[in-house]
Order: structure tokens, then C-alpha cells, then sequence
């Protein structure tokens, strides 16, 4: 089944504690992106790439680190987290073909405290 | 800075009425826009639309861009219950790679449909 998966769906964590969100897609998808979800802000990109070893920055990257090593792997690290990262996010991926649907992962949803 | 605003934030209807939503934007190197449906989930997408005039119809929703006047509307006819979400629109600009790859999406506030029954 195509999809894209995150982990871990809920997490709660403490001001300044390196955290990881994983996202990971079967599809052979060239392109990955995070975003992240606030009431009243809609849907806010943090970061893209659009292939391995190729990222660039969305709307909101300050706080955030991309990684792109492998094709179907597109982590986001928060180095030191700060309460205002509390947050819903969703990891995102499509092919570069024209056209082609972007699949949406569940979402991770994120409280610091 | 590109900008992406959609109208209304909220729209209240009963079942069987046909709603517009609008979506408005400024983006530097427009490749596409695109429309989303998201319940209490993940956004699913409805419709890629790149050409000017050239309406991109699914059932009974359809799509229309004005590349012109800078907008797109989303048309629901016959609106059911299970239409009630939130219509997410987003303008995607070129990478910088250039080619055929997505490249930064800029989202709109969204719109909250509700259709009573």
C-alpha cells in the first residue's frame, strides 16, 4: 500500500531536549516536505526537498534541520525545542512528475512544555 | 513575500445548496495551485490546476483558475454532510532547481465548510 508514515504520531517533550520526527515514504517519491499545522495560521512550510541531498527552506525553518540521505526518508530535528514548536505536523511526498498527487503522512502532533 | 488568502473563512449551508470557495494569491514564479480537503486528518488532495480557464471537474466538485486575475474558485454542487471539512488552497512556486519538481507551497487559511443536513 502507497503511504507515507511518521513516527512518533504524539509526542510530548520537555524545552530544549533534541527530539526527532521520522517520516518515511514506499513510493520512490523524488519530492518530501514538512509542514506544520497552528489554529488560524493554516498549513506553514517549514522545509522541502526535492531529492536526495537537495533541500530548501519553506516559510518557517527557523528551529528546524532537514535531512535528506536516502530517497524514502525525510527526518526533521529539532535541535533544542522551545513551546512555540508545539505544533501538528505533517511530512508530505509526491513524484516530480507533472500533475502526481501529494500523499500526506497522519500528522505528529507536538507538546513542549 | 508570496501570499495565499481564501474567502470565506467559514461557510454554514444545508444539504442539496451549491457553494464557491475563492482563493486568492501572490507568489513570485507560479507554477500551480492546488486544493485540499482536510478533516480530522491528513489533507487529501482534490485538484492540480496550472492552465488558465481550463476547469478540472471530480463528481461534483470543480475547479477553475484565473491566472490573469491571480485566483481560483472551488465549486461544491448538491453539498452532502460529508462535505463538511476544511478546503485548504495552495500556491506552489518553482524550485530553484527549476524542472518539473514541486517546489515551495504557500497555504491559505483555509475555509470551514459545515453542511447541515
Amino acid at each position: 500500500e502507497a503511504q507515507v508514515t511518521q513516527n512518533p504520531r504524539y509526542l510530548i517533550t520537555v524545552t530544549g531536549k533534541k527530539l526527532t520526527v521520522t517520516c518515511s515514504q514506499n513510493m520512490n517519491h523524488e519530492y518530501m516536505s514538512w509542514y506544520r499545522q497552528d489554529p488560524g495560521l493554516g498549513l506553514r512550510q517549514i522545509y522541502y526537498s526535492m531529492n536526495v541531498e537537495v533541500t530548501d527552506k519553506g516559510d518557517v525553518p527557523e528551529g528546524y534541520k532537514v535531512s535528506r540521505k536516502e530517497k524514502r526518508n525525510f527526518p526533521l530535528i529539532l535541535e533544542s525545542p522551545s513551546p512555540n514548536q508545539t505544533s501538528l505536523y505533517f511530512c508530505a511526498s509526491s513524484s516530480d512528475r507533472e500533475g502526481e498527487t501529494q500523499y500526506f503522512g497522519p500528522g505528529t502532533r507536538l507538546l513542549v512544555l | 513575500e508570496d501570499k495565499v488568502v481564501q474567502s470565506p473563512l467559514s461557510l454554514v449551508v444545508h444539504e442539496g445548496d451549491t457553494v464557491t470557495l475563492n482563493c486568492s494569491y501572490e507568489v513570485t514564479n507560479f507554477r500551480s495551485l492546488l486544493w485540499y480537503k482536510q478533516e480530522k486528518k491528513a489533507p487529501t488532495f482534490l485538484f492540480m490546476l496550472t492552465s488558465s480557464g481550463i476547469e478540472k471537474k471530480s463528481g461534483r466538485l470543480s475547479s477553475i483558475l484565473d491566472k490573469k486575475e491571480l485566483f481560483s474558485i472551488l465549486n461544491i454542487t448538491a453539498t452532502q454532510t460529508g462535505d463538511s471539512a476544511v478546503y485548504l488552497c495552495a500556491v506552489e512556486a518553482r524550485g530553484d532547481a527549476g524542472g518539473t519538481s514541486y517546489g515551495k507551497l504557500t497555504f491559505g487559511q483555509g475555509t470551514i465548510l459545515t453542511v447541515h443536513p
